[in-house]
């Protein structure tokens, strides 16, 4: 399966703690975006790599939370202390953008579910 | 502020008939739309776009039609099947900025 990969699918945690998720994009893609998705809303930025170098990040995105991408390849998400309001579906996604005026189409990840209690 | 709306929240077809999906978006600059499909549980998958440039793409069973001086998209399912029953999202972009609805959910009856 060579589609974007994220683990874990589902976290339960306690309000306070800190949880991380790694997203695996479409090899050979330079772009990985990080998004959340709430009931009845559509997905909503977060922030976003080219390559290794974080490019954007949205307001939505507080100090809590931060992203990395080491290599190029895969990233992680951590969320610090925990909230209930974080509680949502986390989406990768990734693209292969090879002229910066291009069309691009994200390919996204099945998603990890976070409930906090 | 929602930059891209779907201000239908439900659909329902029957398999066979013309499943019609709108979207509207409120910034001129978008120059590249998107529509996915998303199952529950799932992730959204890419189902069909279109560049500004053209206001039309076809592709199957799908087509997207795109009325810029309306600032409106939408998405024609012909003819549907049990199997398009689920969450549609449209989507806009101008470089690497992404912006979507709030999905409108089908469902095609057999």
């Amino acid at each position: 399966d060579t589609g974007v990969s994220q683990n874990p699918r589902h976290k339960i945690t306690k309000r306070g703690q800190n949880v991380t998720f790694r997203c695996d994009p479409i090899s050979e893609h330079n772009r990985l975006y990080w998004y959340r998705q709430t009931l009845g809303q559509g997905p909503e930025f977060l922030t976003y790599f080219q390559n290794e170098a974080q490019l954007e990040k949205s307001r939505l995105l507080s100090d809590r939370f931060s992203a990395e991408r080491p290599k190029g390849s895969f990233s992680t998400l951590e969320i610090q202390r925990t909230e209930q309001g974080d509680s949502a579906m986390y989406l990768c996604a990734s693209s292969l953008v090879l002229r910066l005026a291009g069309e691009e189409t994200q390919y996204f990840g099945p998603g990890t579910r976070l409930l906090v209690l | 502020d929602q930059q891209v709306k779907q201000n239908s929240p439900s659909l329902s077809v029957q398999e066979g008939r013309i499943s019609i999906l709108n979207c509207d978006y409120t910034n001129s600059m978008f120059d590249y739309f998107l529509w996915y499909k998303k199952y529950p549980a799932e992730g959204p998958t890419f189902l069909i776009s279109i560049s500004s440039i053209k206001d039309k793409n076809e592709d199957g069973r799908f087509t997207v039609f795109l009325n810029k001086s309306a600032k409106h998209l939408s998405l024609h399912i012909v003819p549907s099947q049990p199997g398009d029953s689920a969450v549609y999202f449209c989507a806009a972009s101008k470089g690497n900025q992404f912006y979507f609805g709030t999905g409108t959910s089908l469902t095609v009856i057999p």
